[in-house]
C-alpha cells in the first residue's frame, strides 16, 4: 500500500522559515515526479511546486518562487519543501503528491494526508 | 498561465440523478485534464486522468469527456457517497492550475 506522510507543519511567525517533509513508502520513489499542493481551509487547491524523479528539474508557482525550495532524498524516499520568508498568505494545508513518470495524463495519483502551516504573529 | 474555469461552483442533486460538471481551459491543453474528488477533511483523490480514463477502483458511474477546450465530468447516477467537492486540473504545463471546485450536495 502506498503511503505518503507529511510532517513539519506548525505555527510560525511572518518572515520565518519552515521545512516540510513527505515520507513515501510502498512505492518505488524514483518512478515518480513529486508535487506540493496547498489548500487554505475552506478554499480550493493550489499547485505549489514539483520536482523530477532525479531531482534535476524543479518548477514553482509564481507566488512562492524565490522563497520556497523543493528537494528530495531518493535514498530516504523523502520529499522536502523549504519555506523561507513566510507570509500570512502561505497559511494552508500542504499536501505532497506523486506523478508517475510517463503517466498519460501527468496525473497526481497518490496524495498524503496533509500538514497544516499557520503563519501568524 | 492556463486558467481553468469550473462550473457550477456548487450544486444540489438527488440520489440517482445525472450530474455534470464542466471545466473550461483558457487555451488548448490537449487531453491533459484530470479530475479529483475531495471529501470533507480528507486529501483529494484521483478520479479520472487524461480526460477520460478512470482511475483504478473508481466506480464506473464516473466518466469524463471533452469538446474542444470544454471538459466534462459526469456522474451517471449520483450516490450518497458522492457528496464531495470536485476539482479539475490541467497538467499540460506548469503551473498546474486547478479549477475553483464544485461542491456537490445531496438533496
Amino acid at each position: 500500500e502506498v503511503q505518503l506522510v507529511e510532517s513539519g507543519g506548525t505555527l510560525v511567525q511572518p518572515g520565518g522559515c519552515l521545512r516540510l517533509s513527505c515520507a513515501g513508502s510502498g512505492l518505488i520513489f524514483t518512478n515518480y515526479w513529486m508535487h506540493w499542493v496547498r489548500q487554505v481551509p475552506g478554499e480550493g487547491l493550489v499547485w505549489v511546486s514539483r520536482i523530477s524523479a532525479d531531482g534535476n528539474i524543479t518548477n514553482y508557482a509564481d507566488s512562492v518562487k524565490g522563497r520556497f525550495t523543493i528537494s528530495r532524498d531518493n535514498a530516504k524516499n523523502t520529499l522536502f519543501l523549504q519555506m523561507n520568508s513566510l507570509k500570512a498568505e502561505d497559511t494552508a494545508v500542504y499536501y505532497c503528491s506523486t506523478e508517475p513518470k510517463a503517466a498519460p495524463g501527468r496525473q497526481l495519483s497518490y496524495w498524503g494526508q496533509g500538514t497544516l502551516v499557520t503563519v501568524s504573529s | 498561465d492556463i486558467r481553468m474555469t469550473q462550473s457550477p461552483s456548487s450544486l444540489s442533486a438527488s440520489v440517482g440523478d445525472r450530474v455534470t460538471i464542466t471545466c473550461r481551459a483558457s487555451q488548448s491543453i490537449s487531453t491533459y485534464l484530470n479530475w479529483y474528488q475531495q471529501k470533507s477533511g480528507k486529501a483529494p483523490e484521483l478520479l479520472i486522468y487524461a480526460t477520460s480514463s478512470l482511475q483504478s477502483g473508481v466506480p464506473s458511474r464516473f466518466s469524463g469527456s471533452v469538446s474542444g477546450t470544454d471538459f466534462t465530468l459526469t456522474i451517471s447516477s449520483l450516490q450518497p457517497e458522492d457528496f464531495a467537492t470536485y476539482y479539475c486540473q490541467q497538467s499540460y504545463s506548469t503551473p498546474r492550475t486547478f479549477g475553483q471546485g464544485t461542491k456537490v450536495e445531496i438533496q
